[in-house]
């Protein structure tokens, strides 16, 4: 079964629109993060959450708004999309809030902006 | 300007051969460096990890060796299979309670039989 879904697996849209990236984790963790991974760059940490509290923001841009709604549930709304905003975006889960060693990552979510 | 770099961007080697895979860094702060294996269509899973205090670490067919003074590391794939064909990425943190990895580039592998 999977551990963490991520919802659409692929997805293309025009520049300007706006896209909401679904994340769920089953794995009964506390703590939950969003990161970037494009042609261009490296992974990059993007946001954690924990108990449903933003705790950190490295995103520059307030286009990126991580959204919880449930305890087991991130989302991401990308406002005014960009082509530079074409990356995979891979949601990840840990027990507790910190340990990159205990962090364990979805299959992403492939955005292709047009 | 890249904190943790890999080299080579991509290798192949056959099937039995041993596999080495470059990482170098640039902030003495850094002193855990885990090494991440992503299959295509899937997110990266964390291998192997080392701290700073220690020079090699081993599991199973993988091994780590770093060298602290040179601020290089490097993973080292043992008769290497073609379940092993995947990217791997090495990452810096400054700690095992950090969640912030800072990451490589990443090494395509693939591994003929």
């Amino acid at each position: 079964d999977p551990k963490i879904i991520q919802k659409p697996k692929y997805l293309v849209a025009v520049t300007g629109s706006e896209k909401i990236l679904i994340c769920e984790q089953y794995l009964g963790h506390n703590a939950m993060y969003w990161y970037r991974q494009s042609a261009k760059k490296p992974l990059e940490f993007m946001f954690s959450y924990s108990y449903q509290k933003l705790m950190d923001n490295q995103t520059a841009s307030s286009r990126f708004q991580p959204q919880s709604s449930k305890k087991n549930h991130l989302d991401l709304q990308i406002t005014a999309l960009k082509p530079d905003d074409s990356a995979t975006y891979f949601c990840a889960s840990s027990p507790r809030l910190g340990g990159w060693a205990e962090q364990f990552f979805g299959p992403g979510t492939r955005l292709t902006v047009l | 300007q890249q904190q943790v770099r890999q080299s080579p961007q991509s290798l192949t080697v056959w099937e039995g051969e041993t596999a080495i895979l470059n990482c170098s860094y640039e902030d003495s702060t850094f002193n855990y460096f885990p090494w991440y294996q992503q299959f295509p269509g899937e997110g990266p899973a964390l291998l192997i990890s080392i701290s700073s205090v220690s020079d090699k670490k081993e599991d199973g067919r993988f091994t780590i060796f770093f060298n602290k003074r040179e601020k290089k590391l490097s993973l080292h794939i043992t008769d290497s299979q073609p379940g092993d064909s995947a990217t791997y990425f090495c990452a810096a943190s400054e700690g095992t309670g950090g969640y912030k990895v800072v990451f490589g580039s990443g090494t395509r592998l693939l591994v003929s039989p």
